[in-house]
């Protein structure tokens, strides 16, 4: 049974910080690996989906890298702002693409 | 209009009671899921689909019933609901490469 870990569980920075967020799994048979942000009460935002084949994406401030080998993923944010302060989840996807998800780093950017 | 709309949004029911959750979406997607979170957790898996005729468990599916009527429909439900069913419910759909779209979540409180 795939396991997700991320650490930290929370994580308080101030802002202009580059910051990494990282994220571990036990299977490495998986399909993809997701990072979603999400804000208080709200449903989830995809930020970057890496492919197993692949090992990074990048979208604007973010940067995510795969390692399969290891297990690993992380989640680069540079010049981190006020706005960016939410919770991070990773995720992998199995064969059906099913995701299992860690419990999140709750991100504090303070101005 | 969202591509993944999930009713009601808010929901307080009593121990005992049938409830159910529905989900709808308009992306063409044939891969369906529900998920769940507890407070601080990251989300767990309940059934998926990947189409009309084709449901399958996931890791915590004990309590809860799935209904996919069309396409564009599936529905959750919970034949008698119970306190630890208490949390916050994500539908989700998922395209051919894997990433996955979520509905705003649907926040139940059982009593």
């Amino acid at each position: 049974k795939q396991e997700v870990t991320q650490i930290p569980a929370a994580l308080s920075v101030p802002e202009g910080e580059n910051l990494v967020l990282n994220c571990s799994f036990t299977d490495s048979a998986i399909y993809n690996l997701q990072w979603f942000r999400q804000d208080p009460g709200k449903g989830l935002t995809s930020l970057l989906l890496i492919q197993s084949s692949q090992r990074e994406q990048t979208s604007g401030r973010l940067n995510a890298s795969l390692d399969k080998s290891s297990g690993r993923s992380t989640l680069y944010i540079a010049a981190s702002q006020p706005g960016d302060s939410a919770t991070y989840l990773c995720a992998t996807a199995g064969s059906a693409r099913q995701l299992t998800f860690g419990s999140g780093t709750q991100l504090t950017v303070l101005p | 209009d969202a591509d993944v709309t999930q009713t009601p949004r808010n929901r307080i029911t009593k121990t005992g009671k049938r409830i159910m959750l529905e989900c709808s979406q308009t992306k063409g997607h044939d891969r369906m899921y529900w998920y769940r979170q507890d407070p601080g957790l990251g989300l767990q898996l309940i059934y998926y689909s990947f189409d009309v005729k084709d449901i399958n468990k996931g890791e915590i599916s004990d309590g809860y019933s799935v209904s996919r009527q069309a396409q564009a429909k599936f529905s959750l439900s919970l034949e008698s609901a119970i306190p630890n069913q208490t949390a916050l419910y994500f539908c989700a759909t998922s395209d051919i490469l894997g990433g996955q779209f979520f509905g705003p979540g649907t926040r139940l409180t059982v009593l």
